[in-house]
């Protein structure tokens, strides 16, 4: 069965702080797809990226980085210079390559960033 | 990108009635779409996985005949909470997947949610 763990329920900085949400995964597919979501107030959830099992490269998008570890089933999110707005609720989550593709969600990590 | 609709955005029922909420990707045809529950600072929870033309496929412990969903159409899904209670207050989420196939970094898109109330 697929599993993802955020054992950071909830993380407050003050902003221009970096922080990294961590995320750590289960599952028995030798390929599968890993994300993070980001949920402001208002519900709606906002994509911001996939990973695919066979692609170790770490990413960066701005602000955003992402370090992916196979070797410790983990999917690492940093937000550097964090800003007011970057307060939400961010979920990690897998899903597998072929079939549905149902999405297993982690418990989410609130991250508040204060002035 | 695509777009999927819910509607209602939110709705208040008294205990006993029924809801009904429907997904719509409205740029795009969705042969697979899905529905989660989240309950107040919780996670999201698949509930089932809605195929056009066929039957929905519930996840273990979820009741299919209190969640009703019909997926008639490549482009509308609906869940009907049948005679709901308070303790089917929740928001709930639709998603669906682009039936082209494509490879895009998303594979699901989200509504925007619907926030139901049970007094």
């Amino acid at each position: 069965a697929q599993k993802v763990t955020q054992a950071q329920t909830e993380i407050s900085v003050v902003e221009k702080e970096d922080v990294t949400l961590d995320c750590v995964y289960e599952t028995r597919d030798t390929t599968y797809y890993l994300f993070w979501y980001k949920q402001p107030p208002s519900g709606e959830l906002v994509f911001l990226i996939r990973r695919n099992s066979f692609d170790e490269q770490n990413e960066i998008s701005g602000r955003y980085s992402w370090n992916f570890q196979k070797s410790t089933s983990s999917f690492n999110f940093t937000i550097t210079a964090s800003q007011v707005v970057d307060s939400a609720v961010y979920f990690c989550a897998l899903s597998e390559v072929q079939g549905a593709q149902k999405l297993v969600f982690g418990q989410g990590t609130r991250l508040t960033i204060n002035p | 990108g695509a777009v999927v609709s819910q509607h209602p955005s939110w709705v208040i029922c008294k205990s006993g009635t029924s809801v009904k909420i429907e997904c719509r990707s409205l740029d795009f045809q969705a042969t697979t779409m899905f529905w989660y529950r989240q309950f107040p600072k919780q996670s999201l929870m698949l509930m089932a996985t809605s195929n056009e033309g066929s039957k929905a496929t519930y996840e273990q412990g979820v009741e299919k005949d209190k969640f009703l969903i019909n997926h008639a159409s490549l482009t509308l899904s609906t869940l009907t909470v049948t005679s709901a209670h308070p303790e089917d207050s929740s928001f709930y989420i639709c998603s669906a997947r682009d039936s082209r196939g494509q490879v895009i970094q998303e594979t699901q898109y989200f509504g925007p949610g619907t926030r139901l109330l049970v007094l």
